[in-house]
């Protein structure tokens, strides 16, 4: 089946610094990405559609400044936590959309194994 | 917008019983409908999903769900649960319109004793 990693897959930093988290399609290509935000116990909040070669969609009250979404390559996505603060400590999950599904309404999304981000 | 909405929190069963999670979602246009399942420290794996034809789906590991449109519901079930079951469920649903976003339920945290 398709597979999506995330790297890396739990990082510790300081507050204050940038952390970027990789999401790549390992054996397919994926014009559609997605990054969600868990907190513990909870479910998962979409925070933004990256795609491919264009500028991400974001959800309200998704700060499109802080979290940078770079879509450069079918198989890669990166999120970009900018200036992270404590607040920003949580467990980040992206999907990629298989390309070979033409069209928008039938689809199957694969999920990365998830990025533990920890801002001290 | 399309919302879904699970009204277990946490449900405990014993090995054997019988399981049935609520999902309910809100959209007025065709939907496609999942649901995910996520073991204790693993990420989320498919369990089943919902596109169009008939409205009883078979999944993954004995789980079935069923769409029932005039309620709005996509009730996950399976006839006996085991203990390996433990785990968190996820309704969710994705808009035919919406370029596949998928938007997730809160999640139902299936407990079963052995």
């Amino acid at each position: 089946g398709a597979v999506v990693s995330q790297h890396p897959s739990w990082v510790i930093c300081k507050s204050g610094t940038s952390v970027k988290i990789e999401c790549r399609s390992l054996d397919f290509q994926a014009t559609t990405m997605f990054w969600y935000r868990q907190f513990p116990k909870q479910s998962l909040m979409l925070m933004a559609t990256s795609n491919e070669g264009s500028k991400a969609t974001y959800e309200q009250g998704v700060e499109k400044d802080k979290f940078l979404i770079n879509h450069a390559s079918l198989t890669l996505s990166t999120l970009t936590v900018t200036s992270a603060h404590p607040e920003d400590s949580s467990f980040y999950i992206c999907s990629a959309r298989d390309r070979a599904f033409g069209t928008s309404g039938t689809d199957t999304q694969y999920f990365g194994p998830g990025t533990r981000l920890t801002v001290l | 917008a399309q919302s879904v909405s699970q009204h277990n929190h946490h449900v405990i069963l014993s090995e054997a019983a019988s399981l049935e999670l609520g999902c309910n979602y809100s959209y007025g246009g065709t939907v496609n409908l999942f649901w995910y399942v996520q073991y204790p420290g693993q990420h989320l794996q498919l369990l089943l999903k919902y596109f169009s034809g008939d409205p009883l789906v078979k999944g993954i590991k004995g789980f079935e769900a069923e769409f029932i449109k005039s309620k709005f519901s996509f009730n996950l079930r399976k006839p006996s649960v085991q203990w390996s079951d433990t785990a968190e469920y996820f309704c969710a649903v994705s808009a035919y319109s919406s370029a596949s976003k998928i938007i997730f339920g809160s999640g139902t945290r299936l407990s079963i004793r052995p």
